[in-house]
């Protein structure tokens, strides 16, 4: 089974400052997708960041990027100049390149700002 | 475009009596989804339909756990007796075929209290 590790249960950060959220998963694929969704008080999932395992190129979107090592299978999050809408519990996610559509997530890392 | 549709947002009902579930996917998603998620296990696939069929239902509890999806626009999961372990929030999430490294839409959830 596929497992997708998160050993940060939580996390915090003064407002302005930086953060990272580590994950780690498990595969003998070579073809897959990651992700890290965002799930916020109101209990949303918000999709945040999606990787390629095939692009060595790491995802960004805005303040959000990832420093994705396929040969370590790590898969972290950077949040730049965070903010106090950033706080969230945070899950790495991953699935299958091939027909497998099944998510797995890890347990989350909630994150804190202060301000 | 209404996104993922869950109801109810909240649910309590009492131990042994039968639960509801209702997911209205994105139209035009093809994959849906129902995970579940508590503190202990986080989010958990339970099982998950293409085209209206049954795909995997190995994250299936127990046969009290029943799912169905009669037409594209429409999905049940039925708990039958409730039991207080299964108190949780539940989530439904659609997905378009051939685009799995878009990740999932998810709903809002129905927050399932047995007491």
């Amino acid at each position: 089974a596929q497992t997708v590790t998160q050993s940060q249960p939580e996390m915090s950060v003064q407002e302005a400052e930086t953060v990272t959220l580590s994950c780690t998963y498990d595969t003998s694929e070579s073809d897959y997708y990651l992700f890290w969704y965002k799930q916020p008080p109101s209990r949303q999932m918000i999709l945040v960041i999606r990787q390629e395992a095939y692009k060595q190129q790491n995802a960004t979107e805005n303040r959000f990027s990832v420093n994705f090592q396929k040969a370590a299978k790590s898969f972290s999050l950077k949040i730049s100049d965070s903010q106090l809408g950033d706080a969230a519990m945070y899950f790495c996610a991953k699935n299958s390149g091939g027909s497998n559509y099944k998510l797995t997530f890890g347990k989350g890392t909630l994150l804190t700002v202060n301000p | 475009d209404a996104g993922v549709i869950q109801s109810p947002r909240h649910e309590v009902t009492e131990m042994g009596q039968e639960v509801t579930l209702r997911c209205k996917p994105i139209s035009g998603h093809d994959y849906l989804f129902w995970y579940r998620q508590t503190m202990m296990r986080g989010l958990e696939l339970l099982i998950y339909f293409n085209n209206n069929v049954p795909i995997d239902d190995s994250g299936m509890p127990e046969d009290r756990f029943s799912a169905k999806m009669p037409n594209a626009s429409f999905s049940t999961l039925k708990i039958q007796p409730s039991e207080p372990r299964d108190s949780a929030v539940y989530f439904c999430a659609s997905s378009l075929m051939g685009r799995p490294n878009y990740g999932y839409t998810f709903g809002s959830g129905t927050r399932l209290t047995v007491v």
